[in-house]
């Protein structure tokens, strides 16, 4: 089994919203990533926990916010975003032997007005 | 010299025939190259990767070839059929200490004609 799951699968939010993402893994994995994408473009690295701390922030603006409650569970709250930052957003994790090797979930694809 | 440079950008194949995805690194630190494969609206998902210690790795129709010398590896679809259209993105990285980070390339939109 090497699923990544997300909830929500859309999202739609005003600019004043305050929303979370949510991540769910079952495979053992310890380390886990959040990725934004824009179309027809490649993935771009957000954040990553490892053993449920915060490893790499990629210069991400304050308005995003990871969370990592356990090993299972990763959260990215949201707060007054802007329209540019709608983009299909990706969690991935893998295991700690083998960082490169990352599974993603299907996204959640969010839009802000 | 993090960058990984993927050709062509777009591809057009007839089914039954063979589609090649090229890519090339400059970083000789990297020792993982993933492929993914993206239908739009999901996830990227792992298709195939290999390590520079060997120079082919073959999972059913799809292949890998790596030139170590030339920093260059390419993914070949054999008996390419009309559900592999999708975007395909290579990618490369470097295992051990703290390294979480994949270089990808900027993708390959696939194509594939009945």
């Amino acid at each position: 089994d090497t699923e990544v799951t997300q909830t929500p699968k859309h999202l739609v939010m005003g600019m004043t919203n305050k929303k979370s993402l949510k991540c769910e893994q079952h495979m053992g994995h310890r380390a886990m990533y959040w990725y934004k994408q824009k179309a027809k473009k490649p993935p771009e690295l957000m954040f990553v926990y490892s053993y449920e701390k915060l490893s790499i922030n990629e210069s991400v603006p304050s308005r995003f916010s990871p969370e990592c409650p356990n090993s299972s569970l990763l959260n990215l709250h949201l707060h007054a975003l802007q329209p540019e930052d709608s983009a299909l957003y990706l969690c991935a994790s893998s295991l700690p032997g083998a960082k490169n090797i990352q599974y993603f979930g299907a996204g959640t694809r969010l839009s802000v007005l | 010299q993090q960058q990984v440079k993927q050709s062509p950008q777009s591809l057009i194949v007839q089914k039954g025939g063979i589609s090649i995805i090229n890519c090339a690194y400059e970083n000789t630190a990297f020792d993982y190259f993933p492929w993914y494969q993206q239908f739009p609206g999901k996830g990227p998902a792992l298709l195939i990767a290999i390590r520079p210690d060997v120079s082919e790795k073959k999972e059913g129709r799809f292949t890998i070839s790596f030139n170590k010398s030339a920093k260059q590896f390419s993914l070949h679809i054999m008996d390419s059929q009309p559900g592999d259209s999708a975007t395909y993105f290579c990618a490369a990285g470097r295992s051990g200490g703290s390294n979480y980070k994949l270089t990808f390339g900027k993708g390959t939109l696939l194509t594939v004609n009945p």
